[in-house]
């Protein structure tokens, strides 16, 4: 059975930076595009990018372009999301999840990420 | 990159059917086929209930459609169970900025 396993939740104060993790098992990870997606407390779902299966294109939302960076490692699995420069409105549950044709196979836990002084 | 608009919330008696739209441009919705439902209940991750418009995932209930009309894409739940209360989302793929969008998702509930 396949799986995405995400990173532990984690604080930072506001400017700071940090890399979220999200490492694929009993599924061809390097067949898959990931995708990351947040949610705020009590919001809904907003997208956040994706990188494809070779991980040579990346896209972006508008309000993380400049300050979020994704990327992958297909030996190990794993696709990060560098954040920089986090604001409070950063906070929230941020999923990653793993889409081969257009169809969503898998989704992690979800990490929480809170942004405060 | 606006949210798709979705009602915010939609409810029906156990046994009826209900529709939830998801309302978006030429450049998203109406521009191809590229349009999942997610469900997602409290505190839980998302899960895949519907792809490319009408396509089920192997194990999802055929209760659940799904169908597409213009910049129109929507989600049919027929004969509601309470275990149908969730929230419940549409993505889409923006091929004008080659990126992605979630409509603002809608609360069902099961009177």
């Amino acid at each position: 059975e396949g799986q995405l396993v995400q990173s532990e939740g984690i604080s930072v104060q506001p400017g700071g930076s940090l890399r979220l993790s999200c490492a694929g098992s009993g599924f061809p990870f390097s067949d898959y595009y990931i995708h990351w997606a947040r949610q705020a407390p009590g919001q809904g779902l907003v997208w956040v990018s994706r990188i494809t299966d070779d991980g040579t294109h990346t896209r972006y939302a508008d309000f993380v372009k400049g300050r979020f960076t994704v990327s992958r490692d297909n030996v190990k699995n794993t696709v990060y999301l560098h954040m920089s420069s986090l604001r409070a409105e950063d906070t929230g549950i941020y999923y990653c999840g793993a889409a081969r044709q257009w169809r969503f196979d898998y989704w992690g836990q979800g990490t929480q990420l809170t942004v405060s002084s | 990159q606006s949210a798709l608009t979705q009602p915010a919330s939609v409810s029906g008696s156990p046994g009826q059917s209900i529709t939830i739209s998801c309302t978006g441009t030429s450049t998203d919705v109406g521009a191809h086929t590229h349009v999942s439902w997610f469900r997602q209940y409290p505190d839980t991750t998302p899960k895949l209930i519907i792809y490319e418009v009408t396509n089920r995932p192997s194990g999802v209930s055929n209760r659940l459609s799904g169908s597409k009309s213009g910049n129109t894409a929507s989600l049919t739940i027929s004969r509601l169970r309470v275990d149908d209360e969730a929230d419940y989302y549409c993505y889409a793929y923006s091929a004008s900025a080659d990126t992605f969008v979630f409509g603002t998702g809608t609360k069902v509930t099961v009177l």
